[in-house]
């Protein structure tokens, strides 16, 4: 069945450093990759997705290509900030007419002054 | 235009006991996705709503339950709680199944005793 590959966490980080955050998945078909954010205390914010292969995302910063050859979806952002700090989700779908998202495990991002 | 909003935001319940969990989707949204949220599993799906029907169903027993009112508003139902169904349920609304965005509530923390 579908599923999503995160790096494991948690990842800490110095303000301004460089974000890469590892995502890959496998899948029947051709589905759409997303990146969702959860900040303490609150429901999922999607941050960006990309709907077919060599699609980039962006948004706020943050960046991310869908791979099909490595079937991948790393995210990636220049330089962090410490309003950056949440749990980052890779997900993939939905596919056909359900709206079934499948989520990677999350990573927590704590990025220091 | 107001956001999907989740009701209660916080409950603690009783083995043994009943849940009921609202969601209210973004106006003009016509499906609703619920997901439980827990340290140890993640993210897993429950199930979606169309037209008051059920259209998909994730691996959880059946003591989980949903339905979707004429107005697109939605609600589950926990019987007969155990200690692990501790978790944040979030739900998602997207304009129609397999819609390519979904938009997360705040979720419902459920805390079992």
């Amino acid at each position: 069945g579908d599923s999503v590959t995160q790096m494991e966490g948690p990842v800490t980080l110095s303000e301004e450093a460089f974000l890469t955050i590892n995502c890959t998945y496998t899948a029947t078909g051709y589905p759409s990759l997303f990146w969702y954010v959860q900040y303490p205390g609150e429901g999922l914010q999607l941050l960006l997705k990309a709907t077919k292969a060599d699609d980039k995302g962006s948004n706020k910063g943050f960046e991310a290509t869908y791979r099909k050859e490595t079937t991948s979806f790393h995210l990636e952002k220049g330089s962090v900030q410490v309003s950056d700090s949440a749990v980052y989700f890779c997900a993939l779908g939905p596919t056909g007419a359900n709206s079934k998202l499948t989520f990677g495990k999350g990573i927590t991002l704590s990025v220091r002054p | 235009k107001a956001g999907v909003t989740q009701t209660p935001r916080y409950l603690i319940k009783t083995r043994g006991q009943q849940v009921t969990l609202s969601c209210s989707p973004i106006s003009g949204h016509r499906s609703v996705s619920w997901y439980q949220q827990t340290p140890g599993q993640g993210l897993q799906f429950l199930f979606e709503y169309f037209s008051e029907t059920q259209r998909n169903k994730g691996n959880f027993p059946g003591r989980f339950s949903g339905r979707q009112f004429s107005n697109s508003r939605s609600e589950m139902n926990v019987s007969t709680l155990e200690l692990g169904d501790s978790a944040l349920y979030l739900c998602a609304s997207s304009l129609n199944p397999g819609a390519n965005v979904l938009t997360f509530g705040a979720g419902s923390r459920l805390t079992v005793l």
